[in-house]
Formats: structure tokens, sequence, C-alpha cells
């Protein structure tokens, strides 16, 4: 049981590159979510997607475009990335408890440098 | 003032020690309250959470929430070295899917053995 899977787990680009984060987790769950992590400023929510076919905006969604593919799979993309968008990338899904918490999973982690 | 502001640490104890971790908040419809552990390069995995006020045991944890102060905390027993991680706090104001949860900055813990 892989929970949640976040490729790559480390990537350079320049300046005005783009690339996709790609996120997959089988656990059945409805709900997925996209945060970055910076030192000083704690884990900040880019986009999430409720179920599939639904997408919305979080804290911070500038720059950043998703796409729910279906039910597991849940990618980030930087069309064209900013030395601000260095950061550690993570992708969540959740279940709901039976108190009704929103109790997220985590992947790893991608880590991002634009140089 | 942010809404969920947590002690930026670094914390360090000796092994065995009895660590309390906290966090205080704003907004006054917070009702959820989760902690998650974080070991380095890592994501956030959760250790416990709670619905309003009250406490939780888990073993060696702890969790305390305190509605009328804005104030929770994490109570560790017996610290391990296998208790240094950073530890984040997490609460909403409702339940469910699109529920915002809002994060403290997290505060790194190193037990020394």
């Amino acid at each position: 049981n892989a929970g949640v899977t976040q490729t790559p787990k480390f990537q350079v680009l320049k300046t005005g590159q783009s690339m996709t984060l790609q996120c997959a987790q089988d656990m059945n769950h409805n709900s997925m979510y996209w945060y970055r992590q910076d030192p000083g400023m704690g884990l900040r929510l880019i986009y999430y997607s409720a179920s599939e076919g639904t997408t919305d905006k979080g804290e911070v969604p500038n720059g950043y475009n998703v796409s729910r593919l279906n039910k597991r799979e849940f990618s980030l993309r930087l069309e064209s990335a900013a030395p601000s968008q260095t950061s550690v990338y993570f992708c969540a899904s959740s279940r709901h408890s039976g108190s009704g918490a929103n109790v997220l999973t985590f992947g790893a982690g991608s880590r991002l440098t634009v140089l | 003032q942010k809404e969920v502001e947590q002690d930026p640490g670094p914390l360090s104890v000796p092994e065995g020690a009895i660590v309390s971790l906290n966090c205080t908040y704003s907004n006054s419809a917070f009702q959820y309250f989760m902690w998650y552990r974080q070991y380095s390069r890592k994501g956030p995995e959760l250790l416990m959470y709670t619905y309003s006020s009250g406490n939780k045991e888990d073993g060696r944890f702890t969790a305390q929430v305190d509605k009328s102060s804005k104030y929770i905390s994490l109570f560790i027993r017996d610290s391990q070295p296998s208790d240094s991680a950073t530890y984040l706090c997490a609460m909403s104001a409702t339940a469910g899917a699109n529920s915002k949860l809002t994060f403290g900055k997290g505060i790194t813990l190193s037990v020394r053995p």
C-alpha cells in the first residue's frame, strides 16, 4: 500500500521553463491537495480538488495550474517557473474521520529549485 | 495577528524529558485540532487530532485543547531520540474535504540521547 506517491523527488529548472509535478494516491480518497512548504512560512495550500472533476484555488495559486486527471491522480503544473517558486511541494489526500476532521495523508515531497 | 502562531524553536531536550509544544490561534470558529509530525526530508504525518475542547491521550502523547484561551498543546512524556522531528499544529473550523486547514509554521524538536 503506497499511499501518496509524488514524482519527481527532485528537480532543477531554469527561470521560464515549465514542468509538471505528478501525484497519485491508492487509498480511494476523494479529495486531493497541493501544498508548498518554505522556511519560516509553513505549509501553504496552492490548489485542492474536493472530488474528481472539481478544482479550487487555495492560498497561493498564482503561477500554478492543476489537473485532476481521475480519482487517483492530481498534477501541478508550473507554466513559466520563477525563482520564487523554489520550494518543497507536497501532495496530500484526505479521508474523513468519524468526527468529521479533514485528516490529510501527505506524500514524501518534491524539491524544486528554480535558477 | 496570524491565525495560528507556533513557537518557532528549535527545541532541544535530553532523552526522558517531558516536552510541551504549543500553538495559539485567533479564530474562535476553529473546532478541529490536529498535530502532524514531520521527519527530515519526509512528508508530515498525522500524530493526533481532537475535536473541540479537552484532552486526548495516545501512548506517550497527549493533546490538549483550551478553546477559552485559544491554546492547544502537545505533551510528549519520556521523550525518545526517535521523537526528533518537526511538529506542526493544524486546525479548521469546519469538517469535510472543503474545510480549510490552517497550519502553524512548525517547531523542530531534538531529543538528545
